[in-house]
């Protein structure tokens, strides 16, 4: 089973306005940390937001916000007032803590375009 | 205070050829992490080393391919004699140990 979906392979906006990257996940580890990376066209990754398991609140970042929803295994990324520089792959990533892996698993991102 | 640094960005090799991709975590991180993104997809793991140990290859291909992070200098990943399905982006992360992970540019493979 995936651990990470994003079923949006694609997202338009228009300038300005809001814009809602859906993530879901999948794991029996009670600790868990839930990541979004932006890779915009020149390839690196940035990262934008983390949420832990057991946060209490959304996790905020400037215009970037993380609905998490834990009952339903969903991490959605929002993005206020989007911007043209948004336009970019995005990536929603999980890491388990008790299971002893050390790494992330990514999901197969969504590309967002940002419309002037 | 520079971030994790890879190098080359950009690698063209032939067919049968030997590949290095060399990654420097930031300064104080003793946690490297290997991820490979084929094109339009997704990054998947594989390989996580500390200084001069191996801890998780299980997302390394069996053959042709090897990770190392010596007590000095930086980690390296080598693909012996590649193939055109080792064409891909190679990104190195470095984490402290906390859970908190710094990517670098990565290192864009061809093979020709």
């Amino acid at each position: 089973a995936q651990k990470i979906t994003q079923t949006q392979p694609g997202m338009f906006v228009q300038e300005k306005e809001a814009v809602t990257l859906d993530c879901t996940y999948d794991t029996s580890d009670p600790s868990y940390g839930l990541f979004w990376y932006k890779q915009p066209s020149s390839g690196e990754m940035i990262f934008l937001i983390y949420q832990g398991s057991y946060d209490q609140q959304n996790a905020t970042e400037g215009r970037y916000s993380l609905n998490f929803q834990k009952a339903r295994k969903s991490a959605n990324l929002v993005i206020s007032a989007s911007q043209l520089g948004d336009s970019a792959m995005y990536f929603c990533a999980m890491r388990e803590f008790q299971t002893g892996a050390n790494n992330l698993f990514f999901g197969t991102g969504t590309r967002l375009t940002v419309i002037p | 205070n520079a971030g994790v640094m890879q190098n080359p960005r950009h690698l063209v090799r032939r067919r049968g050829q030997e590949a290095r991709l060399r990654c420097s975590p930031m300064k104080g991180h003793s946690h490297v992490y290997w991820y490979r993104q084929l094109p339009e997809e997704g990054l998947k793991f594989m390989v996580y080393l500390q200084k001069e140990n191996i801890i998780d290859e299980s997302g390394m291909p069996k053959e042709r391919f090897s990770a190392e992070f010596p007590k000095e200098g930086p980690s390296i990943l080598r693909i012996q004699q590649v193939v055109r399905g080792d064409s891909a982006a190679y990104f190195c992360a470095s984490s402290g140990g906390a859970g908190s992970y710094t990517f670098g540019s990565g290192t864009r493979l061809t093979v020709v």
